[in-house]
């Protein structure tokens, strides 16, 4: 199975900073990577899909990067309702394993 | 309003069974691979089994195999997890989600889940 590492496993930021987290596969994924944001009681939504693609009607402040095992998931401008937990997937492979996730709280 | 609404969990004794459903709507159903994943309390996600288009096709991950049976009527716009013989590691919030292709494979819509505790 590929292992899925996300970093950090948690962050504190404030509103309009600028965050990032990474992800690496234990092997190449080449680009099937995607992000996804989850908040309590609410159904997870994907933002980013094969890398760098925006899911529609997902604003553009969230943006992915990388390839083959590293890749960063980057929120620019952090508005209030983006404090959440983030998860990066890899769908190279079955089973599509999930990092374990990053929570963004607010500092 | 397209969307996924997960039914079916509750509290069930180790050893026991459940069946999971997952309503579609707003959308062919039948177009679309299908899966469950799961979220253990205070952990993160899980994928646990794809179904392909017609129900011919199945994927599991290794823990659930011989124990889940993932499978989708079609004609009713719904998908099911079949779950027995359960243990405390099946505890947890299970979501139905949409597997779809697009340059790479992604879950594009997501149910908001429904609750599975093991206990006895």
């Amino acid at each position: 199975d590929i292992q899925m590492t996300q970093s950090p496993s948690s962050l504190s930021a404030y509103v309009g900073d600028r965050v990032t987290i990474t992800c690496r596969a234990s092997q190449s994924i080449g680009r099937s990577l995607s992000w996804y944001q989850h908040k309590p009681g609410k159904a997870p939504k994907v933002l980013i899909y094969r890398t760098s693609s925006l899911q529609s009607g997902v604003p553009p402040r969230f943006s992915g990067s990388g390839s083959e095992t590293d890749f960063t998931l980057t929120i620019t401008n952090l508005q209030p309702e983006d404090f959440a937990d983030y998860y990066c997937q890899q769908s190279s492979s079955t089973p599509e394993t999930f990092g374990q996730g990053t929570r963004v709280e607010v500092k | 309003e397209v969307q996924l609404v997960e039914s079916g969990g509750g509290l069930v004794q180790p050893g026991g069974s459940l069946r999971l459903s997952c309503a579609a709507s707003e959308f062919t159903f039948s177009d679309y691979w299908m899966s469950w994943v799961r979220q253990a309390p205070g952990k993160g996600l899980e994928w646990v089994a794809n179904i392909n288009k017609d129900g011919s096709g199945e994927s599991y991950m290794d823990s659930v195999k011989g124990r889940f049976t993932i499978s989708r009527d079609n004609a009713r716009n719904s998908l099911y997890l079949e779950m027995s013989n359960v243990g405390v590691e099946d505890t947890s919030m299970y979501y139905c989600a949409r597997w779809y292709y697009n340059e790479a494979w992604y879950f594009d819509l997501w149910g908001r889940g429904t609750r599975v505790t093991v206990s006895s």
